[in-house]
């Protein structure tokens, strides 16, 4: 049975940093590329980031580049989310989402974590 | 406002069927496959389809996509309660680099 527990969220003010984990379980985490996907309040959901299964790969969504960083630890099994600079606007319900193999389709969702950006 | 345009809301009788459209361009719908999933209050989207017209085991067979050039459609027939929810297509841009999702459906069954 496939798992994805993420943790990390918080509330956190304008400009600070906030580092997200996802920990999976239940499948090969090392042969498939992963995501972050968002939803603010309100809101729809918006594609945040991608990282590759070797970690060679990362596109970022505009809004986020230069300020966020996807990463992987393959022999932790964990998927990371580093958010440097937040501002109000990335308030979210922050998913971490598994790949069906790279760039193709969602086929496993965790629970998500909500990050609050407020002073 | 998202790269895909979808109806805000569509609504529909138990028991009938209705569609959700998804409009994008060359670039996004155009040249790679679309997936839909199903959004219920408090709970993680689910897939529902995947490369355009495919069904997860364990997904009904009331819910069927399709695309066409730049467009892409999920319908379900015999509409339950339960399928209430937002549905949202997606799909990669190569023009951007980037997934892109549409702005999400509101299915309500009256």
């Amino acid at each position: 049975q496939v798992q994805l527990v993420e943790s990390g969220g918080g509330v956190v003010q304008p400009g600070r940093s906030l580092r997200l984990s996802c920990a999976v379980s239940g499948v090969t985490f090392s042969r498939y590329a992963f995501h972050w996907v968002r939803q603010a309040p309100g809101k729809g959901l918006e594609w945040v980031a991608v990282i590759s299964y070797d970690s060679s790969l990362q596109y970022y969504v505009d809004s986020v580049k230069g300020r966020f960083t996807i990463a992987r630890d393959n022999s932790k099994n964990t998927l990371y989310l580093q958010m440097n600079r937040l501002r109000a606007e990335d308030t979210a319900l922050y998913y971490c989402v598994k790949d069906s193999s790279y760039l193709d389709y969602f086929d496993y969702w965790g629970q998500g974590t909500q990050v609050t950006v407020s002073s | 406002q998202s790269v895909l345009t979808q109806p805000p809301s569509v609504s529909a009788a138990p028991g009938q069927k209705v569609t959700i459209s998804c409009s994008g361009t060359s670039s996004n719908i155009g040249s790679n496959f679309v997936s839909w999933y199903q959004h219920l209050p408090g709970a993680a989207p689910k897939l529902l389809i995947f490369d355009n017209n495919k069904r997860p085991s364990g997904i009904p067979d009331r819910f069927s996509g399709s695309k066409s050039g730049t467009s892409a459609t999920l319908g379900i027939t015999g509409l339950q309660t339960g399928d209430e929810a937002d549905y949202y297509c997606a799909t990669w841009d190569s023009r951007v680099s980037a997934v892109v999702f549409g702005g999400g459906t509101n299915l309500a069954v009256l």
